[in-house]
């Protein structure tokens, strides 16, 4: 069964602090993405890569930044993490041609405190 | 960017009952609409989409439709059942390839 895997589900962390979210995918996927997911606003888009080394900015770029050295691990970097980060973290995936949609990972639930 | 709105944010039907989640964009140069479920402490999950080339898809109880020209596309759930409460996005592709925008959800509680 194809996965995205997130590596922590749960995640504590003091503001101020630098925090790593680590996605790995296993399709061989050219493309994924970091969203994150707060009531009433849906999905948004943080930052998303189409190759190794390749990053783009989304629409909510402000305070992260991201790392993709290999094709199947994107990672999502909180230089100093603030409490208005606090949010459910998704990584998708998706392959680069056609239309064939994203498929997530399970999430990653961070509060700053 | 491409703004899509989902409505409504909320919904409660009966089990049995339909249920109807809509979605209005701007961007007319969209032409992939997938639409995702999320249940409770788990990812998003694809459900079905449709391409602009079409105007309806249905997968068992589930359908959707698509109306290019009024920009809005809609996900049709017949005969709800208790696994179907979840939270439900919208999502399309515009401007640059693979990237999804996704609708505000709607989570749709199927009550017995």
């Amino acid at each position: 069964d194809v996965k995205v895997t997130q590596s922590s589900r749960y995640l504590v962390k003091r503001t101020g602090e630098k925090v790593f979210l680590e996605c790995v995918q296993d399709m061989d996927h050219e493309n994924m993405f970091w969203y994150r997911q707060d009531p009433g606003l849906g999905l948004r888009l943080i930052y998303f890569s189409y190759d190794v080394k390749m990053k783009e900015k989304g629409d909510i770029p402000e305070g992260y930044s991201v790392s993709r050295e290999k094709k199947e691990r994107f990672s999502l970097i909180l230089e100093s993490a603030s409490t208005n980060q606090t949010s459910m973290y998704l990584c998708a995936s998706s392959p680069s041609q056609g239309n064939y949609g994203y498929t997530f990972g399970s999430g990653t639930r961070l509060t700053v405190v | 960017g491409e703004n899509v709105e989902q409505h409504p944010s909320t919904l409660s039907v009966q089990e049995g009952d339909s249920a109807v989640i809509k979605c209005t964009y701007s961007d007319s140069a969209s032409n992939y609409f997938p639409w995702y479920k999320q249940e409770l402490g788990k990812g998003p999950q694809l459900i079905i989409d449709i391409r602009s080339n079409v105007g309806e898809k249905k997968d068992q109880r589930i359908a959707v439709t698509l109306n290019k020209t009024a920009k809005h596309f809609s996900l049709h759930i017949t005969e709800t059942q208790p696994e179907d409460s979840a939270v439900y996005f919208c999502a399309l592709e515009g401007g640059t390839a693979s990237k999804l925008t996704f609708g505000t959800g709607t989570r749709l509680q199927v009550t017995l």
